[in-house]
């Protein structure tokens, strides 16, 4: 089973509050891990990607931070949340040639 | 510069029906890959169907099938015999590179089936 489980599904959270989004996957060891953020009615943007543990490289910059502390866990974070970081965040993994994705969690920041 | 380009906001098809949905890709890259992934309301990113560089023949799956012109660089998808649960957005997607690869994603087609 590549099953990524992403919580929560739904956040609002106010300007200025702190972010904390898991992922987990289940399967084969070290796989190579993505972040990526969708706003309303565009494509997938991707954020951050991870090939290891404590190995995370920034796509775009942002307010937004990510960390890898398990093999099988990937974490996305923000200090201080702006207007701007709402959308549709995205956990996937990449297996043989192809990619499974979570089931997003949908923020808003008020 | 834009790695994949889907040209079509919109698609409208009649139930039953075939619909193209279209896809144009940028790489100097030999070795990559297509996707097409489809997205109802709930969020989720359901894989569709693949194509890969090398690969001889257009990939089919079930009513989904890719129309794969590599000297164009389109990867156009066909969803035969159209459903009312068709109804989503569909994203064209490619993943470049050898060592490590990254999916990258179109803007996306939203397509409606009517009865």
């Amino acid at each position: 089973s590549q099953t990524i489980h992403q919580w929560p599904a739904t956040l609002v959270q106010p300007v200025g509050s702190p972010l904390s989004l898991e992922c987990t996957v289940e399967g084969t060891s070290n796989p190579n891990l993505y972040w990526y953020r969708q706003a309303a009615g565009r494509g997938l943007q991707l954020l951050f990607y991870s090939v290891g543990i404590g190995q995370i490289s920034s796509e775009v910059p942002q307010n937004l931070s990510a960390s890898r502390p398990q093999d099988r866990q990937f974490i996305l974070s923000s200090k201080k949340l702006l207007l701007s970081d709402s959308g549709f965040y995205l956990c996937a993994r990449q297996w043989n040639y192809g990619y499974t994705f979570g089931s997003g969690t949908r923020l808003t920041v008020v | 510069a834009q790695k994949i380009t889907q040209t079509q906001p919109g698609m409208f098809v009649q139930e039953k029906e075939a619909v193209t949905l279209d896809c144009t890709y940028d790489t100097s890259d030999p070795s990559y890959g297509l996707f097409w992934y489809k997205q109802p309301s709930s969020g989720e990113m359901i894989f569709l169907i693949y194509q890969g560089s090398y690969d001889q023949q257009n990939a089919t799956e079930g009513r989904y099938s890719l129309n794969f012109q590599k000297a164009r660089k389109s990867a156009n998808l066909v969803i035969s015999a159209s459903q009312l649960g068709d109804s989503a957005m569909y994203f064209c997607a490619m993943r470049e590179g050898r060592s490590f690869q990254k999916l990258v994603f179109g803007t996306g087609t939203r397509l409606l089936v009517s009865p």
